[in-house]
């Protein structure tokens, strides 16, 4: 696609749930990034994906967290037993190659509530 | 630990007036910085960064940045800010060190009010 897709943009949901959000990054990049946005509290690394392994999920806040990728393409960020501090928005993005010189493309965003 | 902070979560600025959004950063290796601005209800767009070569660097929408390594600084400056520029901004190192580690470590973030 032209850029990065994420679903579902909202999501509501009730404390214990599972909830699992989507990225679809932009054709033909390898990388792929989850991030985490609070209120006041700037972006946070979650996981790196470079083509379908993650060599680098040290930001996953607890086990409860959880991403794959497959086919190098498509990525799910899954949550499970949701929390109400899980709430706040995931974004991802994606790039070719590494990042070092290169420049992260972000989606809109998927914006979790937990009740 | 790469990391960035920056200085000022509001920043207010009367338009036709001089941005400078402050962001020092501390890195265990050569940086590569990166500013981000974030328009409402969207994603983050580039708006600049620095890897190598020039420390003066432009980007769009008139802004630039320099990057001082004496101070470890890598302020963002616009000469005459208008009203479109309202929006949050980012600062943001790699978090690349040689090891497996990729992405970008950002600051919390300056939210940029433009008084008409």
């Amino acid at each position: 696609g032209a850029g990065v897709s994420q679903s579902p943009s909202n999501k509501v949901t009730e404390k214990g749930k599972d909830v699992e959000l989507r990225c679809d990054p932009i054709s033909g990049h390898t990388a792929l990034y989850w991030y985490r946005q609070s209120l006041g509290q700037g972006l946070e690394f979650l996981i790196y994906f470079q083509g379908n392994s993650a060599p680098d999920k040290s930001g996953l806040p607890s086990d409860r967290f959880s991403a794959e990728r497959t086919g190098g393409s498509v990525s799910t960020l899954t949550i499970q037993r949701t929390q109400q501090e899980d709430s706040a928005v995931y974004l991802c993005a994606s790039s070719l190659a590494s990042l070092t010189t290169g420049e992260l493309f972000f989606g809109e965003g998927s914006r979790l509530t937990v009740l | 630990a790469q990391s960035v902070t920056q200085l000022g979560s509001h920043v207010s600025v009367s338009e036709g007036a001089l941005v400078l959004l402050r962001c020092n950063y501390s890195s265990s290796v050569p940086p590569y910085l990166f500013w981000y601005v974030q328009y409402p209800n969207q994603g983050l767009q580039l708006l600049l960064k620095y890897t190598t070569g020039a420390t003066l660097v432009k980007g769009i929408n008139g802004f630039e940045a320099e990057f001082k390594k004496s101070e470890t600084s890598f302020h963002l400056t616009k000469p005459s800010a208008h009203m479109s520029d309202a929006a949050e901004y980012f600062c943001a190192v790699s978090r690349y060190s040689g090891g497996g580690a990729d992405g970008l470590t950002f600051g919390k973030g300056t939210h940029l009010i433009i008084q008409p």
